[in-house]
């Protein structure tokens, strides 16, 4: 069973462009969580997706956004990209439904801002 | 929100030998996980440990709910096991509206020869 596939692994950006990052769960699995981790700030939540919709939010600015589609399959968008925003951005799946299941992390993106 | 603090920061350990690692959380929780982070990043699950005890292999885990705590031992450590453990939770309050892992600071271990 495929894991938790992350794309691109690699990426770096100009400050002002905005980034795609695109997230394939683990075939059945229909929730889909991004997470931030930056030295500073350790590993933050940003959202949560189940069967496209946003079943939970963290505490960012509205500059970072997701989506889910049909096939469970996640993006994630940052706009008006800042230095602050270079971080480590990994994607996570689970089976869903409710809290309590097991949940799975991909390889992550790293993402330079310059 | 709810606090998770994981104690001791750093650990150095030589080879072979045992280690604890602490995880207390500051409210109850629905999910309790361990992870650790490989050099290139990803986070490997370890345990999904809400409560009870756990072993696999090498490494085991205990989570006392009602007193806010969990704990990752390690024994006979191997120069593999270096890296970040990670312990992060669910907030009962999350319970049947998904998933929100809050994670602590971790525990950066390196074993060396």
């Amino acid at each position: 069973k495929a894991g938790v596939t992350q794309t691109p692994r690699y990426l770096i950006k100009t400050r002002g462009q905005q980034v795609t990052l695109s997230c394939s769960p683990i075939s059945g699995h229909r929730s889909v969580s991004w997470y931030q981790q930056t030295p500073g700030q350790g590993l933050q939540f940003l959202f949560e997706y189940f069967s496209e919709t946003q079943r939970n939010k963290g505490n960012f600015p509205g500059r970072f956004s997701g989506r889910q589609f049909s096939n469970s399959r996640s993006e994630m968008n940052v706009s008006t990209l800042e230095l602050g925003d270079s971080a480590l951005y990994l994607c996570a799946s689970s089976a869903g439904g409710t809290t309590g299941n097991t949940i799975y992390f991909g390889e992550g993106s790293w993402l330079t801002v310059v | 929100g709810i606090q998770v603090e994981q104690s001791p920061p750093d650990l150095i350990l030589q080879e072979g030998a045992n280690s604890t690692l602490r995880c207390n959380f500051s409210d109850s929780v629905n999910n309790l996980q361990w992870f650790h982070q490989n050099p290139w990043g990803q986070l490997i699950n370890l345990f999904y440990i809400p409560s009870g005890t756990k072993q696999n292999g090498r490494l085991s885990a205990t989570t006392v709910a009602t007193e806010r705590y969990s704990l990752l031992y390690i024994s006979s450590s191997q120069t593999t096991d270096s890296g970040v453990y990670f312990c992060a939770v669910d907030h009962h309050m999350i319970k049947a509206a998904g998933n929100k892992l809050t994670f602590g600071g971790g525990t950066r271990v390196l074993v060396k020869p």
